[in-house]
């Protein structure tokens, strides 16, 4: 099945304590993005990458970071969490960079 | 600037027919998503727009005006399941970003 693989689905951290989420598709897609989702404030997005080693701030990469070794992996690493990373993260992923297939999203909560 | 917007919120009976309407500025455009989202959950990719015109797809059909820089989806036949956000979403640029709309709320009532 066609399909893109986020973990975890929910994840309480605590604050400065690194996390990674990770992200695979299995559609050899070359374009992948990350974005996350608060109330009033919609989908804003945090990093993509356009191929294998490729990758570019979207429009809130403060406290994020990406990585692009393969073409099916796109993890998140957040280094220091802080309380205001609190949010819904989606990972997303497009053959041309047309119709993105979304992961399930990660529910994350830094207290 | 790039923007887009879209009604926050709309009502609408079961069985009926409504309209949803996107509004953009942006530069260098490449299409015109529309996405479904039910709370909590990802979003379900509905429509593709590039050229102007009707795109029909069973119950969900989506209108583009290049030149007014609109949109709207129209649901027809409306079920209760289709209570959901719906997220308007213009591709931009030579990278094909994303730029999105809040998105409208519907309730669709029995």
């Amino acid at each position: 099945e066609a399909q893109v693989t986020q973990n975890p689905r929910y994840l309480i951290t605590v604050t400065g304590k690194k996390l990674t989420v990770t992200c695979s598709q299995n559609m050899n897609h070359e374009y992948m993005s990350w974005y996350r989702q608060d109330p009033g404030l919609g989908l804003r997005q945090i990093y993509y990458s356009m191929n294998v080693e490729v990758t570019d701030k979207g429009d809130v990469p403060e406290g994020y970071k990406v990585s692009r070794k393969e073409k099916r992996n796109f993890p998140l690493i957040l280094e220091s969490p802080s309380p205001n990373q609190t949010s819904l993260y989606f990972c997303a992923s497009s053959q041309t960079g047309r119709g993105y297939t979304f992961g399930s999203g990660t529910r994350l909560t830094v207290v | 600037g790039q923007n887009i917007d879209q009604p926050t919120e709309m009502t609408a009976t079961e069985g009926a027919i409504v309209q949803i309407n996107c509004t953009y500025q942006t530069s260098g455009f490449n299409g015109l998503f529309w996405y479904q989202q039910h709370a909590g959950e990802a979003p379900t990719f509905l429509s593709y727009n590039v050229l102007d015109g009707l795109e029909e797809k069973g119950r969900f059909s989506s209108f583009l005006s290049r030149s007014k820089g609109y949109s709207y989806l129209l649901l027809k036949e409306l079920q209760m399941k289709d209570s959901a956000s719906y997220l308007c979403a213009v591709s931009a640029g030579n990278n094909r970003k994303l730029i999105w709309g809040l998105g409208t709320s519907l309730a669709v009532n029995p």
